[in-house]
């Protein structure tokens, strides 16, 4: 299996633009987790989906983030305006059962 | 929410000396999970312990579910460089998703 799968590895924009992120997750997985990284918060859990539904969302920042899963095989993470402050490394990561979870490489996101 | 706290936040080490770092929580968890991070990549896991007192080793790594079930820690014995990285505790309580740590940045120095 090739692992979960981040696009892009890489993202600079400009304040106000929207950005998206994507995810392919394990094959076979039930869970899907977006985390965001950052030096001062660590790794912070946005939102995760069982079965496609997303179960928790109480680490969205604000109504600027949006998730959706809309089959098994894929999940974006959406930030409309985007803002300097959320410039971090975004992580999906997918699991098996709820603990196990194996991360993507992640999206480094730079809002100018 | 339930929180972390993972000591050291950074080590520097000679290669071949044994490292050891720990996470306590204010929680009881039912699961504790050591995970790594490579520059540039997502974290690892190293090791997922499920018992209150239970000891679990994968290579040089041995890791600890402590008896009071609010710690863990994680032995690193005789470093080489490749174990440069972040290493993270998360755990688990009941049916919430896993809480990680701040993380330990451990520099091997050759």
């Amino acid at each position: 299996d090739a692992g979960v799968i981040q696009s892009p590895r890489h993202e600079v924009t400009e304040m106000g633009q929207e950005v998206t992120l994507r995810c392919k997750p394990i094959s076979g997985h039930d869970y899907l987790f977006w985390y965001r990284q950052t030096m001062m918060r660590g790794l912070e859990l946005l939102i995760y989906f069982n079965n496609n539904v997303p179960i928790d969302d109480s680490g969205m920042p604000e109504d600027r983030f949006s998730a959706k899963m809309p089959n098994a095989s894929f999940s974006t993470l959406k930030i409309q305006p985007s803002e300097p402050r959320d410039s971090a490394v975004y992580f999906c990561a997918s699991s098996f059962v709820k603990e196990k979870l194996f991360f993507g490489s992640g999206t480094q996101l730079s809002v100018l | 929410g339930q929180q972390l706290n993972q000591s050291p936040q950074s080590m520097f080490i000679q290669e071949g000396e044994d490292v050891s770092m720990n996470c306590t929580s204010s929680s009881i968890f039912n699961t504790w999970l050591w995970y790594k991070q490579d520059p540039g990549e997502g974290p690892v896991l190293l090791i997922a312990l499920y018992k209150a007192g239970e000891l679990t080793s994968n290579g040089r790594l041995t890791a600890q579910f402590g008896i009071t079930r609010k710690d863990s820690f994680l032995n690193i014995s005789a470093s080489i460089p490749s174990d440069v990285g972040i290493y993270f505790c998360a755990g688990q309580g009941g049916n919430t998703p896993l809480v990680f740590g701040k993380g330990t940045r451990l520099s091997v120095i050759a």
